[in-house]
Formats: C-alpha cells, sequence, structure tokens
C-alpha cells in the first residue's frame, strides 16, 4: 500500500530556515499537501502544490516536489516560536478520494 | 475554503458508555470525512460519510463501534460506542470542497476515557 514517511522530530533557532522532508510511493496523486498542527488544534491547510510542478512559493513557505525520487519538502524561511508545530504531508491515494498522511514532523524553534 | 466546527471539544467519559461527536460546516458539501489521531500518532481515516447513503468504513472500524449519520450536507455525527481505555484519542472531521481535492479539517474532539 501507500506509504508516507516523514523525520519525527527537527529543531531549529528562531530567525533560522527549517526543511521539513515527505518521501512517498505512490506517485499518482494531482496534488500533496502540508498541513500544521499546533498543540490541541485540528489540522490547518499550510500550503499545496500541484504534481506538475517543482516549486511553488507562499511567502514564507517554500515547497519543492522531486517527482523522480517521490520527495516533498516543506522551506519555511525565517522560522518564527509560533511556527512550533507539527507538520504533515499528505497526499491522495491513488484513484481514490482518500488521503494519506505522513508521520507528522514535530517542529521545535528555540529562542 | 470551509469554516467547520465540532461538539464537544472534549470529554472525559467512562468505560462502557458512548459520545456521540458533532461536526458543523458552513458551507453544503458532499464528502465528509471522520478520522482518529491517537496519542503521538498520525491521522487514520475511519469512514467516509456522504449524504444519503450509508457511511463507507475503513478496515479496522466496523458500523456498530463508530455509527455515523449524514442528516443533510452541512452537518454529520460520529458515535463511539461502549468506550474503552484504547478509545482515547483526538477525532477530527474534515470535508473535501473545491476545485484542488482539498480537505478542510475541524478543530478536532479530545476524548480520554477512563
Amino acid at each position: 500500500g501507500e506509504d508516507v514517511e516523514q523525520s519525527l522530530f527537527l529543531s531549529v533557532r528562531e530567525g533560522d530556515s527549517s526543511v521539513i522532508n515527505c518521501t512517498y510511493t505512490d506517485s499518482s496523486s494531482t496534488y500533496l499537501y502540508w498541513y500544521k498542527q499546533e498543540p490541541g488544534a485540528g489540522l490547518q491547510l499550510l500550503t499545496y502544490i500541484f504534481s506538475n510542478m517543482d516549486m511553488k512559493q507562499d511567502q514564507r513557505l517554500t515547497v519543492l516536489l522531486n517527482k523522480k525520487d517521490k520527495h516533498l519538502s516543506l522551506r519555511i524561511a525565517d522560522t518564527q516560536t509560533g511556527d512550533s508545530a507539527i507538520y504533515f504531508c499528505a497526499l491522495r491515494s491513488s484513484g481514490t478520494y482518500k488521503y494519506i498522511f505522513g508521520t507528522g514532523t514535530r517542529l521545535k524553534v528555540l529562542a | 475554503s470551509a469554516v467547520i466546527s465540532q461538539k464537544p471539544s472534549r470529554d472525559i467519559c467512562q468505560r462502557g458508555t458512548s459520545l456521540t461527536i458533532q461536526c458543523q460546516v458552513d458551507s453544503q458539501v458532499t464528502m465528509m470525512f471522520w478520522y482518529r489521531q491517537q496519542p503521538g500518532q498520525s491521522l487514520t481515516l475511519i469512514a467516509t460519510a456522504n449524504q444519503g447513503s450509508e457511511a463507507t468504513y475503513e478496515s479496522g472500524f466496523v458500523i456498530d463501534k463508530f455509527p455515523i449519520s449524514r442528516p443533510n450536507l452541512t452537518f454529520s455525527t460520529l458515535t463511539v460506542s461502549n468506550m474503552s481505555p484504547e478509545d482515547s484519542s483526538i477525532y477530527l472531521c474534515s470535508v473535501e470542497t473545491g476545485s484542488t481535492d482539498t480537505q478542510y479539517f475541524g478543530p478536532g474532539t479530545r476524548l480520554t476515557v477512563l
């Protein structure tokens, strides 16, 4: 079945850039998504990228997609303490409406 | 996008009881989803709820344990029946809307079973 993997933890200093990585096995998803989950909250859609794009920039967020390597990354520029959260990548399972979520990366921003 | 609310936001329940979670959306949507997020884990899809039809359950989830209602295009409920401590999780509803197959999530219901 489909598999979506992320590293579990990332720690960065305030002001630095953060890069959160995601690898997947199913390459048929039309869109790939990044969600943010703050403590005690639901999932907030951060951004998405269309599968025929290599890069998408949205303010401090840059998404890179390498379809050949089945690798997706989220770069957060000038990381702030308010960016501390769990970040999930997600894609739509082949031929279905179901999402497959990554394992989640807990980002900790040190002041 | 869509604005989604859930009730209750959290609850502490006794073993053997049932809890019904409500999900309300600010617009009409065809597809609604219910997820479970166990402590420290990612999201697992419980079922898909389309208005006017029976919910479709994922492997490992059954209707007797997680009955779902979908009476109209803006509302759904999930009941967690005969609860045990293993049911302690965050339960999230989501809806799919827009042209980018995007799912939007409610704030979640944090359930603790003693």
